[in-house]
């Protein structure tokens, strides 16, 4: 079974401009979470898709960052325009239903932004 | 709101024995993870507790008590390979399965 698919691995951009990251989940994993991970800190739960809707958005910097899941499969997180403090892993994860919950992760993108 | 806390760092010998607490305050619990996440890496999946009590995974164990909000890792017969840190996940929200972490106790095994 193929993994959390996500790219780029790696990413520098300068402030104000614009990123984007992808994420493929687990075929069939109707759940879908980004993460922000600063170092030497927790994953933060950035935005959560149950198929193509929104289940919890409220810690997404809406003014900045976008995330869309269209036809429930891939996903896409924006930033635009990035600042310093948007330095950080930035973690794809899917899991299958709430009966089998279990999330997998994605390797990750880290980005500087300088 | 949801809250999680569990140790900052921790230090142990190899060989020895560790346990790792995770205390948490939540709605709607579906079940409590812990993860393992290596420096660099993503988190990989450790175990899954839903109901009170012990589950056993070869050398690692997890404890839950739904009604103390509280959870521990058990590490036996500690690797140097499990210098690492490690995060308590509470899953909740009903059908929406959501996921939170904690802030991660970082483990470091010594000779």
């Amino acid at each position: 079974e193929a993994g959390v698919a996500q790219s780029p691995r790696y990413k520098i951009i300068e402030k104000r401009q614009s990123v984007a990251f992808w994420c493929n989940p687990i075929s069939g994993h109707a759940t879908l979470y980004w993460y922000q991970q600063i170092l030497g800190q927790g994953p933060k739960l950035l935005i959560q898709f149950q198929n193509n809707g929104v289940v919890d958005d409220s810690q997404l910097p809406k003014d900045r960052f976008s995330a869309e899941r269209l036809k429930g499969v891939d996903s896409t997180l924006k930033i635009q325009p990035a600042k310093l403090e948007d330095s950080a892993v930035y973690l794809c994860a899917s899991s299958y239903t709430a009966d089998n919950p279990e999330a997998f992760f994605g390797q990750g993108t880290r980005l500087t932004v300088v | 709101g949801q809250n999680i806390d569990q140790p900052t760092e921790m230090t142990a010998t190899e060989g020895a024995i560790v346990q790792i607490n995770c205390t948490y305050q939540t709605s709607g619990f579906n079940g409590l993870f812990w993860y393992q996440q290596h420096a660099g890496e993503a988190p990989t999946f450790l175990s899954y507790n839903v109901l009170d009590g012990l589950e056993e995974k070869g050398r690692f164990s997890s404890f839950l008590s739904r009604s103390k909000g509280y959870s521990y890792l058990l590490l036996k017969e500690l690797q140097m390979k499990d210098s690492a840190s490690y995060l308590c996940a509470v899953g909740f929200g009903g059908a929406t399965n959501k996921l939170i972490f904690g802030t991660g106790t970082l483990l470091a095994v010594q000779p």
